[in-house]
Formats: structure tokens, sequence, C-alpha cells
């Protein structure tokens, strides 16, 4: 069963930095792309961004490129999202989420950890 | 960037009944479009990839269609369980965006 953990959530503020990280089990880790989605208390889902599975190919959404960095660790089946220069609208539940197909990418996500939160707040 | 209108925005229906729920893109994007749901407090699900393929351990009773710009998710007769909030996500251009949700309540 794949198992999906997100951790390094909490309460920072403006300008602030967290890096968030998300520790997968029951996969091989490497053949799967990953994705960062957030939600901002009662909304919607958001894309933040995503990451092959060799760590090659990184995406992010507009509201994030040059403050937030993907990345990966195949040995230690572990993703992260360094997140610097934090804003308010950045308060959201950040889940990570396991693309659906071995070995390609479809951005389609079959799996997801439980979230961690962060709030922004002075 | 692609947006996605879901519609309706709450959907109000009894057990039993049939729920037709919309996602419209604002440009072709064949048939990238997934649909999940979303019960409060957890993580979403899956439910349909490809526009119309059902992800696995979904039941039947979950349908997609559509292509285009035009997607419908059916959900031929609720069951309680089935009560949440559902989103599509389309991936054929980046960004990968979501529509703002249907709430499917009794």
């Amino acid at each position: 069963e794949v198992q999906l953990l997100e951790s390094g959530g909490g309460l920072v503020q403006p300008g602030g930095s967290l890096r968030l990280s998300c520790t997968a089990s029951g996969l091989t880790f490497s053949s799967y792309a990953m994705a960062w989605v957030r939600q901002a208390p009662g909304k919607g889902l958001e894309w933040v961004s995503a990451i092959s599975g060799s760590g090659g190919d990184t995406y992010y959404a507009d509201s994030v490129i040059g403050r937030f960095t993907i990345s990966r660790d195949n040995p230690k089946n572990t993703m992260n999202l360094q997140m610097n220069s934090l804003r308010t609208e950045d308060t959201a539940v950040y889940y990570c989420a396991k693309d659906r197909w071995l070995g390609s990418t479809t951005w389609e996500f079959d799996s997801w950890g439980q979230g961690t939160l962060v709030t922004v707040s002075s | 960037e692609i947006v996605l209108t879901q519609s309706p925005v709450t959907l109000s229906l009894s057990p039993g009944e049939r729920a037709t729920l919309s996602c419209r893109a604002s440009q072709s994007i064949s048939h990238y479009l997934a649909w999940y749901q979303q019960k409060p407090g957890q993580a979403p699900r899956l439910l349909i990839y490809f526009a119309s393929n059902r992800a696995t351990g979904i039941p039947a009773r979950f349908s997609g269609s559509g292509s285009g710009t035009d997607f419908t998710l059916t959900i031929s007769s609720l069951e309680p369980e089935d009560f949440a909030v559902y989103y599509c996500q389309q991936r054929s251009n980046w960004p990968l965006t979501f529509g703002g949700g249907t709430k499917v309540e009794i």
C-alpha cells in the first residue's frame, strides 16, 4: 500500500521560510512523478509544483516561481518543497501527491498524503 | 492558463438520485481531464482519469464523459458516502489547473 506522509508545516511570519517534506513508502519512489497541491482554508485545490521521477524536470505555478523550489531524494524516498519569501496568501494545507503512472507521467494523482498546514501570519 | 469552470457550485440531491456535474475548459484540452472527490478533513481521491476511465477501486456508479472543452461526471445513484466536493483537473497544458469544485449535498 502506498503511503505518503508530509511534514514540516507550521506557523511562520511573512517573509520567512519553511521546508516541507513528503516521505513515501510502498512504492518504487523513483519511478513516479510527484507534485505538491495546496488548499487554502475553505477554498479549492491549487497545484503548486511538480517534479519528474528522476528529478530532472520541475514545474511551478506562476504564484510561487522564484520563491519555492521542489526537489527529491530518491534513495531516501523523499520529496521536498523549500518555501522562501512566504506570503499570507501561501497559508494552506499542502498535500503531496503521486502520479498514477509507473515510469512515465500523466500528471493525474492517485495517492495523496494527509496534508500539512502552513500558516503565514505575523 | 486554462481555466476550468465547474457547475453547479452546489447540487442538492437525495440518496438514490442521479448526479450530473459539469466542467468546462476555457480552451480545448482533448481528453486530459481528471475528477477527484474530497470529503471534509480528507485528502482528494482520484475518481476518473483521461476523461472517462475509472481509477482503481472506484465503483461503477461513477462515470466520466466528454472531450475538448465540455466534460461531465455522472453518479448514477447517489450513496450516502458520495456527498462530498468534486473537482476537475486538466493536465493538457502547464500550469496544471483545478476547477473551483461542486459540492454535492443532501
